[in-house]
């Protein structure tokens, strides 16, 4: 079985302040893992992934998640949050050879001016 | 770019009718996925289909089919629909391989059941 927990339901974070995005992972095998980011009433859009390598991948909009093997661990973090940054944050994983996505429940994430 | 597109952005249907939601993607993509979207519970996958004519039920397949007859379009079948299936639903698409690529989604079909 796999799994994916994201143990906040919301973020909130002060414009131009680090913003993190915690997830956590069950999954047999290697993992590959993903964050999306959903704005209202829009579909999922793809962030970045992690398949293999370095431990820390960049993604679109200036966002970057760390890799932690021995906490199965994969948080989405950006440096400096925008006001537009305010939306929902799912992160997912699959293990090898699974055909299936397994996602978290989300974050909302408000970033205030 | 990927396109996935969804037939409807939103629909209202009343309880007992059969609704037919419809996905078609563009990138000549073997594997296709249904979602449904509710708050507190993330995304769901109902069904997927790995090539054409084949499907596998996901975790919640209970009141809903689907048919895959060409490549490109993966339609999702509520034979009675029910107040409890009100919800987004999200079609996505992807390409298997040794490797893991994405999946790509459409826009959601915002689905009222009354």
């Amino acid at each position: 079985a796999q799994s994916v927990a994201q143990p906040e339901d919301q973020v909130n974070v002060a414009e131009g302040n680090p913003l993190t995005v915690k997830c956590t992972y069950s999954v047999s095998g290697n993992p590959y893992l993903f964050w999306y980011v959903q704005y209202p009433n829009r579909g999922l859009q793809f962030l970045l992934k992690y398949i293999t390598g370095d431990n820390l991948v960049k993604g679109s909009y200036g966002f970057e998640a760390e890799f932690n093997k021995s906490q199965t661990s994969f948080h989405l973090k950006k440096p400096s949050a925008l006001v537009s940054d305010s939306a929902l944050y799912f992160c997912a994983v699959r293990g090898t050879g699974n055909n299936r996505l397994a996602f978290g429940k989300g974050n909302q994430v408000v970033v205030i001016p | 770019d990927v396109k996935v597109t969804q037939s409807s952005r939103y629909l209202v249907k009343r309880t007992g009718e059969k609704v037919f939601l419809e996905c078609v993607q563009d990138m000549d993509h073997e594997n296709m996925f249904w979602y449904r979207q509710d708050p507190g519970l993330g995304l769901r996958l109902i069904y997927f289909s790995y090539d054409v004519k084949m499907k596998e039920k996901g975790d919640i397949p209970e009141g809903y089919s689907v048919s895959r007859e060409k490549k490109e379009r993966f339609s999702l079948i509520l034979e009675s629909a029910s107040t409890n299936q009100t919800s987004m639903y999200l079609c996505a698409s992807t390409t298997p391989g040794p490797s893991s690529y994405e999946q790509y989604f459409g826009p959601g079909t915002r689905l009222t059941v009354t």
